[in-house]
């Protein structure tokens, strides 16, 4: 079936660290992949998205690139800042799959000054 | 994108009542999902509100239970019905109008005591 795994947080970092976070998945043809945020006590936001092999989606200085050969959608930042403290979600929605979105267990990513 | 509201955004229940959880999005949209996120976990996906006919559930999850309407292309209700200490959850809408970007309400945070 279709699955996302991500790495287990919580992620810890200082602030203008590097940041990435893993995700690798599970699915038949080319899924579409996505990045959710969710701040503390907010609903959650798309990020970004990539949503064919090779494409690179990029937002508020994070980036992911669709890695079809390796089955990876990993988050990156170069700098990380405290406002980015929150927990993150990869999902997919399969190919022909009716915009159902499946999740990853989240990251949680605390960054301190 | 969509701003989607939801009503209420938190609501503490005794076990046994019902609540109605109202989603409205400001303009039309192809298709309406509700999701329950469980304290300190990933989100579910519960059914697809369909519009002017009966909801689909995902495995695990059923009309008796979850009732849905969607009575129009901006707004949908989830009942959570005879609800018991593990219905306290973060239940949540959200909306797509192409296949590859879908929006989400702020949730609707439910205790049940």
């Amino acid at each position: 079936g279709n699955s996302v795994t991500q790495m287990e947080g919580p992620v810890t970092l200082s602030e203008e660290a590097f940041l990435t976070i893993n995700c690798t998945y599970t699915a038949t043809g080319y899924p579409s992949l996505f990045w959710y945020v969710q701040y503390p006590g907010e609903g959650l936001q798309l990020l970004l998205k990539a949503t064919k092999a090779d494409d690179k989606g990029s937002n508020k200085g994070f980036e992911a690139t669709y890695r079809k050969e390796t089955t990876s959608f990993h988050l990156e930042k170069g700098s990380v800042q405290v406002s980015d403290s929150a927990v993150y979600f990869c999902a997919l929605i399969p190919s022909g799959g009716y915009n159902k979105l499946i999740f990853g267990a989240g990251t949680r990513l605390a960054v301190h000054p | 994108s969509a701003v989607i509201s939801q009503k209420p955004s938190r609501d503490i229940c005794q076990r046994g009542t019902s609540l109605t959880i109202q989603c409205q999005v400001d303009s039309q949209v192809t298709m309406m999902f509700w999701y329950r996120q469980q304290p300190g976990q990933s989100l579910t996906l519960i059914a697809t509100a369909n519009q002017g006919s009966e909801a689909t559930y995902e495995s695990g999850f059923v009309i008796d239970k979850f009732p849905i309407s969607r009575p129009n292309l901006t707004f949908s209700t989830l009942t959570v019905s005879n609800m018991s200490p593990e219905d306290s959850s973060i239940y949540l809408c959200s909306v797509s109008r192409t296949e590859s970007e879908q929006y989400f309400g702020p949730g609707t945070r439910l205790t049940v005591t």
